[in-house]
């Protein structure tokens, strides 16, 4: 059981470039989120999803997209890669949105925007 | 607006005595709250919770105690060991909403 999956591990782009973090759960989880986190700034979520087909924006959605075709994946798109962006970010799933359902998170990915 | 304070960056305590994480919120709407653990280079883990229906949840030496008027909370690790180092997020979650709100964390040092 690998829980969830983050690939890759550490990733540094050029401003402009896109590229897609990937998430990857085996626990058939409905809920599936992805968040950055900043110095001094904690977890923020950037977008979330409650089961395939269905995605909604968190706290700081922009200049991020997210699909959610398999229940299995939500892969995390930068569309034009920015220095803001540089963060960790972090995947998370569980098996529905509520109390009593603790997210199991994934390693992160370490991104750097040059 | 921040709606999760963990108001103390940093925390160390020595080994076998009492750590206490503190954690403010804003919204009445969150009724159900967590706490996570995360060491560096790894992702958090979920530690422990509590609903707004009860003030105090235990878990071996976790113990978090809810203050709903106050709206305030406490996570407790008694006796503290070394291996708590780590930084502690507290987080919050209600209102019908699916986001979890997370505070921006305590680093905990244990020192032996």
């Amino acid at each position: 059981n690998a829980g969830v999956t983050q690939t890759p591990k550490f990733q540094v782009l050029k401003t402009g470039q896109s590229m897609t973090l990937q998430c990857a759960q085996d626990m058939n989880h409905e809920y599936m989120s992805w968040y950055r986190q900043d110095p001094g700034m904690g977890l923020r979520l950037i977008h979330y999803s409650v089961g395939a087909g269905i995605t909604d924006q968190g706290e700081v959605p922009n200049g991020y997209n997210v699909s959610r075709s398999t229940t299995e994946d939500f892969p995390l798109r930068l569309l034009s890669a920015a220095p803001s962006q540089t963060s960790v970010y972090f995947c998370a799933s569980s098996y529905w949105a509520g109390p009593g359902q603790p997210q199991h998170f994934g390693d992160g990915t370490r991104l750097s925007i040059l | 607006d921040q709606q999760v304070k963990q108001n103390s960056p940093s925390l160390s305590v020595q080994e076998g005595r009492i750590s206490i994480l503190n954690c403010d919120y804003t919204n009445s709407m969150f009724d159900y709250f967590l706490w996570y653990k995360k060491y560096p280079a790894e992702g958090p883990t979920f530690l422990i919770s509590i609903s707004s229906i009860k003030d105090k949840n235990e878990d071996g030496r976790f113990t978090v105690f809810l203050n709903k008027s106050a709206k305030h909370l406490s996570l407790h690790i008694v006796p503290s060991q070394p291996g708590d180092s780590a930084v502690y997020f507290c987080a919050a979650m209600g209102g019908g909403s699916e986001k979890l709100v997370f505070g921006k964390g305590t680093k905990l040092t244990v020192n032996p």
